[in-house]
């Protein structure tokens, strides 16, 4: 195990429900990342967040919105979701902003938009 | 801003063959070049590295060249086992310490 944990593993819902990912990671990191993988697409950054502070915003639909509630946690709360948002989200974490290039990866939740 | 492109998107080699995934990148500034291993069920994982200040660095019969004239770096992938069947992205790390990702090589071995 990376010392990543994503919590749910395998998620679906309607475009008018509201649901939040969580990630926790066990690794006494300071950054953590929100990333979205399409299939045969490259990772998309979507949040980056440093000390609990959010550093990037990389032109995510507000419906999509992050909480960093301290350096151990991270949530991914979602709301009036489309069908093209259904992906593989992962979260991510590492030791520090600016250093300590090795990125540790959860293993995603599988997201179904109906 | 970077760019990475990677090729094959696909590659199925025979087990006990070679394996070599290239990818090449658009900011000349770009320093640090990972490869990561996705399997089924899994987040990526990270299996070699690369700064821009070597040329080559192996790891077992792991192996990632760099050419920064070209800008371009390779995986390379000795006596295929099983196990290595999986998912591999490249990436590199632009000026805002990010990791800008290939769109990622599935490699299938072949029994």
């Amino acid at each position: 195990e990376t010392g990543v944990t994503q919590t749910p593993r395998h998620l679906v819902m309607g475009m008018t429900n509201k649901k939040s990912l969580k990630c926790e990671q066990h690794l006494g990191h300071n950054a953590m990342y929100w990333y979205k993988q399409s299939a045969k697409k490259p990772l998309e950054l979507m949040f980056v967040y440093n000390f609990k502070e959010q550093t990037e915003n990389n032109s995510v639909p507000s419906r999509f919105s992050p909480e960093c509630p301290n350096s151990s946690h991270l949530f991914l709360h979602l709301h009036t979701l489309q069908p093209e948002d259904s992906a593989l989200y992962l979260c991510a974490s590492r030791a520090e902003y600016n250093s300590g290039d090795t990125q540790y990866f959860g293993p995603g939740t599988r997201l179904t938009v109906l | 801003g970077e760019n990475v492109e990677q090729h094959p998107s696909t590659l199925s080699v025979q087990e006990g063959d070679s394996a070599v995934i290239k990818c090449t990148y658009s900011d000349s500034a770009s320093n640090y070049f990972p490869w990561y291993k996705q399997e089924l069920g899994k987040g990526p994982q990270l299996i070699i590295d690369i700064r821009s200040n070597v040329g080559e660095k192996k790891d077992q019969r792991i192996a990632v060249t760099l050419n920064k004239t070209a800008k371009h770096f390779s995986l390379h992938i000795t006596e295929t086992q099983p196990e290595d069947s999986a998912v591999y992205f490249c990436a590199a790390k632009d000026s805002n310490y990010q990791l800008i990702w290939g769109a990622g090589t599935k490699l299938i071995i072949k029994p």
